[in-house]
């Protein structure tokens, strides 16, 4: 266990839809980062939050978008649902946001499917 | 764009054998980090190396960063079917940046 929690687990919707997608990151960490992973493109970064602050965008398209809260919990809202966006969804944490302290501990992953 | 080039792609070898991933890049990466991922789970952090030529050991996992720092291996000794799973590499490339993930190595280790 990562310490790292992600909800729902799975998540199946249709096109044109909106989600919502939750992460609490290991107590004491201040970095959120999410990723997108399918199976022909890999692990693709999507955006990184350090304390409430967005730090780095990656390949995230206009139709995602993401917050990290005072508590620290973060979110990623996906709307306008295409079927291409079927995929896990992987949130990860970190002490901070570089070097040794960029190590990332990854949450259990949220599967959605876009039907 | 800074890339990370993982080979081989997929291998798939019998317990007991020895074998090494490679993960190369054009580009220098302040720190280099291994992940292994198993089906349907997050990626777990095998181990992170900063130090041009650095070794790393992890039981019968050893892990080389390359001297220019563009390049490091995994090496696994005696494996076992414990090890399948995919191998992950990432990069950090300026301090501060985002890591930047190879696609992976998928190990199948058969008894």
């Amino acid at each position: 266990d990562s310490g790292v929690t992600q909800t729902p687990k799975h998540l199946i919707t249709a096109t044109g839809q909106r989600v919502t997608l939750r992460c609490s990151p290991r107590s004491g960490d201040l970095s959120v980062y999410w990723y997108q992973q399918s199976l022909d493109q890999g692990l693709q970064f999507l955006i990184q939050y350090y304390n409430g602050e967005e730090r780095a965008k990656g390949n995230i398209l206009e139709r995602f978008s993401a917050q990290q809260f005072p508590d620290l919990h973060s979110e990623l809202n996906l709307s306008s649902l295409e079927l291409g966006d079927s995929a896990l969804y992987f949130c990860a944490s970190s002490v901070g946001p570089a070097g040794f302290y960029n190590e990332q501990f990854f949450g259990p992953g949220t599967r959605l499917t876009v039907l | 764009t800074q890339l990370l080039e993982q080979s081989p792609q997929f291998l798939s070898i019998q317990e007991g054998e020895n074998l090494t991933v490679y993960c190369n890049s054009s580009s220098v990466f302040s720190s280099l980090q291994w992940y292994r991922q198993e089906p349907g789970e997050g990626p777990v952090l095998l181990v992170t190396v900063v130090t041009g030529g650095e070794v790393k050991k992890l039981k019968r996992l050893t892990f080389q960063f390359g001297d220019a720092r563009k390049d490091s291996s995994l090496h696994i000794t005696a494996a076992q079917p414990g090890d399948t799973g995919l191998y992950l590499c990432a990069g950090e490339g300026q301090a501060g940046t985002a890591l930047i993930f190879g696609k992976g190595t998928t190990l199948s280790v058969s008894s």
